[in-house]
């Protein structure tokens, strides 16, 4: 059965440093998604991305956080100076066609910023 | 106002029994749509049921139903015949509608623990 797959699982890494989390949606899915939950919290929406481009992003997406479609596989998530609270496990989703609602969830990149 | 909210922190049902989890939604738009997702201790989001609001009937998926109630906005999980396996977080996911298009991102409520004792 087809899955959404992260890397790496777990990701530590020094305040201020550049990390990118990867992400391969499922194969003819089309629409992309980052999310995040806090340890202990609820799941929040970082961005959707379609057609090579974002289509919606949250407050939470600030200039910090850029995402990337490099290849027609990988979907990318990169922070690019890390702060303590970026701490959090991140999802990567997706969705199929236009009409297809349901997201896949990757098993999670579970990124700790110390 | 929390447009998904569930009101139950913890729960717990006996194997074999069934169990509801609730969960209210506020949406002002017609076409919307109502997820259940189920999260192991192990950290991953399993997606379990889906219900668009324009669905006359209330989606099953196996063990799993949506009891949908558009006019009271409520969309309660119904997990038949409780298994071990089936402790976890459970979370309700709402997408809004913008005209069509698959890429709705979905507002998530703060979750239900659910734990099923022998």
């Amino acid at each position: 059965e087809p899955e959404v797959t992260q890397t790496p699982s777990h990701q530590v890494t020094q305040m201020g440093q550049e990390v990118i989390l990867r992400c391969v949606p499922i194969s003819n899915h089309l629409y992309f998604y980052w999310y995040r939950q806090i340890l202990g919290q609820k799941v929040e929406f970082l961005v959707s991305f379609y057609n090579n481009e974002i289509s919606e992003k949250s407050e939470i997406f600030d200039d910090q956080f850029s995402v990337e479609r490099p290849d027609g596989s990988n979907f990318t998530l990169k922070i690019r100076s890390t702060k303590l609270e970026d701490s959090a496990m991140y999802f990567c989703a997706s969705s199929g066609g236009r009409y297809s609602y349901e997201q896949y969830f990757g098993p999670g990149t579970r990124l700790t910023v110390t | 106002a929390q447009k998904i909210t569930q009101t139950q922190p913890g729960m717990f049902v006996q194997e074999k029994e069934a169990v509801t989890l609730d969960c209210t939604y506020d949406t002002s738009d017609q076409s919307y749509g109502l997820f259940w997702y189920k999260q192991p201790s192990s950290g991953e989001m399993i997606f379990l049921i889906y219900q668009g609001s324009y669905d006359e009937q209330n989606a099953t998926e196996g063990r799993y139903s949506l009891n949908f109630q558009k006019a009271r906005k409520s969309a309660n999980l119904v997990i038949s015949a409780s298994q071990l396996g089936d402790s976890a977080m459970y979370f309700c996911a709402m997408r809004e509608g913008r005209g069509g298009g698959g890429g709705n991102k979905l507002t998530f409520g703060t979750g239900t623990q659910l734990k099923v004792e022998l």
